[in-house]
């Protein structure tokens, strides 16, 4: 079973305006990481930003944001004032915590979705 | 400074050869992974380091061999490449602290003609 949703393959956002770009996951472990990476044509892969399963509020870093409804299984990646730079491709990842309380840091990704900001 | 770098960059060769992948971090992590990147842009982890040891091995064809000489250092070796390597190969690296977040190299992107 897919983990980690990405339902979006392209969005299409308006410089200066804001964008959500949608993840689900699936795990029945109480802890867990989410991640979001960003993968410009240049091909690297950039960290955005990291919510944990046990936060109470919602991550933000700079224009980022993560929307995070635990009940729903959702960390929706908001990118507010698009810019031109934040066309690339996006990543919803997830961290699983295994037993015992040991993080072995295997990332699971989502398929992408890929943002083009027009002028 | 690059915190994880991977030479090379670009690597063209012929099916059955024998080829490296070479990754360092300076961040001072404990932990080094090797992810591959299909053609669909899928991203699926297929090793793990933490201090030198193996971790995670996740199903890769023992064609594949990761060797980690000290906990900086993570390279990765191929036998016999078939097309179906063909990729962009990323290693990664994080310390394990309760985000542990993973950073990632720029991508080796291998060409098995």
């Amino acid at each position: 079973a897919q983990k980690i949703t990405q339902t979006q393959p392209g969005m299409f956002v308006q410089e200066k305006e804001a964008v959500t770009l949608d993840c689900t996951y699936d795990t029945s472990d109480p802890s867990y990481g989410l991640f979001w990476y960003k993968q410009p044509s240049s091909g690297e892969m950039i960290f955005l930003i990291y919510q944990g399963s046990y936060d109470q509020q919602n991550a933000t870093e700079g224009r980022y944001s993560l929307n995070f409804q635990k009940a729903r299984k959702s960390a929706n990646l908001v990118i507010s004032a698009s810019q031109l730079g934040d066309s690339a491709m996006y990543f919803c990842a997830m961290r699983e915590e295994l037993a015992g309380g040991t993080s072995y840091g295997k990332l699971t990704f989502g398929q992408g979705t890929i943002l083009t900001v027009h002028p | 400074d690059t915190a994880v770098s991977q030479t090379p960059k670009y690597l063209v060769t012929q099916m059955g050869n024998d080829k490296s992948i070479k990754c360092e971090q300076n961040l001072g992590h404990d932990t080094m992974y090797w992810y591959k990147q299909d053609s669909k842009k899928f991203l699926k982890i297929m090793f793990s380091y933490n201090n030198k040891e193996l971790i995670i091995n996740e199903t890769v064809p023992n064609r594949f061999s990761p060797k980690s000489p000290d906990k900086a250092h993570l390279n990765l070796h191929i036998n016999s490449l078939e097309l179906g390597d063909s990729a962009v190969y990323f290693c990664a690296s994080s310390t394990r602290t309760a985000k542990n977040i993973q950073y990632f190299g720029a991508g080796t992107r291998l060409s098995v003609l």
